[in-house]
């Protein structure tokens, strides 16, 4: 385990359902972040939180929503998606202006169908 | 040109290989440079880090980075086939920017 626990693991959703991703980082860290790996695709960045305040959003369509409620939770809401947002979504949670190295969760491997 | 270079391979070797995975950048910025190892169906884990040029060891990995020529390399010493995997390198300019900028990854495959 990294310390960094992402539920669920496996989700197939229809493309009018909403459903929702969730991340909880335990190791104190103060930024978290949304990445999308898609197969044979560079790690593409989706959104950071740095002490809850989003800073960055990286074009992402409005059909992918984040929240993050506290330092060490950060969800990523779903709705009306379509089949080619069917990916490997990965948290990850990094320490600003200590050791920056980030973390990362076991993804949750997202079908659309 | 993309900020970080990484070739996808496949790259396979034979067991007991060392094994030699790159990554080029382009910002002179970067301060900060990591390993990851993804296996497959998994979440990247972070193997090694160094914020300096040179040389850093741990067991049978050795990292280096050479600033000048903004080029990084992750060397595996006496490859098994549990090493077959992804590996991306990821660089952090940490001033003005922590964070991480992630190569597309080398998937490595050792046979037996």
């Amino acid at each position: 385990e990294t310390g960094v626990t992402q539920t669920p693991r496996h989700l197939v959703m229809g493309m009018t359902n909403k459903k929702s991703l969730k991340c909880e980082q335990h190791l104190g860290h103060n930024a978290m972040y949304w990445y999308k790996q898609s197969a044979k695709k560079p790690l593409e960045l989706m959104f950071v939180y740095n002490f809850k305040e989003q800073t960055e959003n990286n074009s992402v369509p409005s059909r992918f929503s984040p929240e993050c409620p506290n330092s060490s939770h950060l969800f990523l809401h779903l709705h009306t998606l379509q089949p080619e947002d069917s990916a490997l979504y990965l948290c990850a949670s990094s320490q600003v202006g200590g050791n920056t190295e980030a973390f990362f969760g076991q993804g949750t491997r997202l079908t659309v169908v | 040109q993309k900020e970080v270079e990484q070739d996808p391979g496949p790259l396979s070797v034979p067991e007991g290989a060392i094994v030699s995975l790159n990554c080029t950048y382009s910002n002179s910025a970067f301060q900060y440079f990591m390993w990851y190892r993804q296996y497959s169906r998994k979440g990247p884990e972070l193997l090694m880090y160094t914020y300096s040029s040179g040389n850093k060891e741990d067991g049978r990995f050795t990292a280096q980075v050479d600033k000048s020529s903004k080029y990084i390399s992750l060397f595996i010493r006496d490859s098994q086939p549990s090493d077959s995997a992804t590996y991306l390198c990821a660089m952090i300019l940490l001033r003005g920017s922590y964070i991480p900028t992630f190569g597309r990854g080398t998937s490595l495959i050792v046979h037996p």
